[in-house]
């Protein structure tokens, strides 16, 4: 069964400190995983896509994510964050021209100054 | 130029009301689609319109109808609103051969 797990609900940072957004999946195929962020009243804006190739991808606003077959996993990090980051974050799974994409639940990022 | 435009932005009305959602999507996408945000942030997928024909129908109740006039239009038509229908409704769309979907502003639906 294909299901995304992001196992923390709500994370809070300092603004300038390093972020790790934790994500998990199942998926019966290979996997197409993806970032995307909702800031507050907004829509979902992609963030960054793995397909194949390096394992580590760089998206927008300066975030990157790292594909880890082995542990099933897709973490979403950023260096140095900024507070125009606090926003809800959502990975999703899918397949490569297929309809569906699986969402997790979200993690909300709240940044303290 | 927005990629993909919803409206109205916010919907509020009344039990048993019939309404509808407006989507348009500039990007040339061959196949787009409604997802459903309920109050706990879970996303879920409810239609997909692929060359004006429905391919996925998640259990959602036949009080939804999609209608798509054209490729760059997804309508989302709810007959009898309920309680439960209150969320927030977002379009999306894609190009089949690629997995990015684009996704609309999302409009808030409120049902009283």
């Amino acid at each position: 069964a294909q299901s995304v797990t992001q196992p923390d609900i709500h994370i809070t940072v300092s603004e300038g400190a390093s972020l790790e957004l934790r994500c998990n999946y199942s998926y019966g195929a290979t996997p197409y995983l993806f970032w995307y962020v909702q800031s507050p009243g907004q829509g979902l804006q992609l963030l960054l896509k793995y397909f194949s190739g390096d394992t580590l991808v760089q998206g927008i606003k300066g975030f990157e994510a790292e594909f880890k077959r082995s542990q099933s996993s897709f973490n979403l990090r950023k260096p140095s964050v900024h507070w125009s980051d606090a926003a809800e974050y959502f990975c999703a799974v899918g397949a490569r021209g297929a309809n569906n994409l699986f969402f997790g639940t979200g993690t909300r990022l709240t940044v303290i100054p | 130029d927005t990629a993909v435009s919803q409206t109205p932005k916010y919907l509020v009305t009344q039990m048993g009301n019939d309404k509808s959602i407006k989507c348009e999507q500039n990007l040339g996408h061959d196949t787009m689609y409604w997802y459903k945000q309920d109050s706990k942030k879970f996303l879920k997928i409810m239609f997909s319109y692929n060359n004006k024909e429905l391919i996925i129908n998640e259990t959602v109740p036949n009080r939804f109808s999609p209608k798509s006039p054209d490729k760059a239009h997804l309508n989302l038509h709810i007959n009898s609103l309920e309680l439960g229908d209150s969320a927030v409704y977002f379009c999306a769309s894609s190009q089949v051969t690629s997995g990015d979907k684009y996704f609309g502003p999302g409009t808030r639906l409120l049902v009283l």
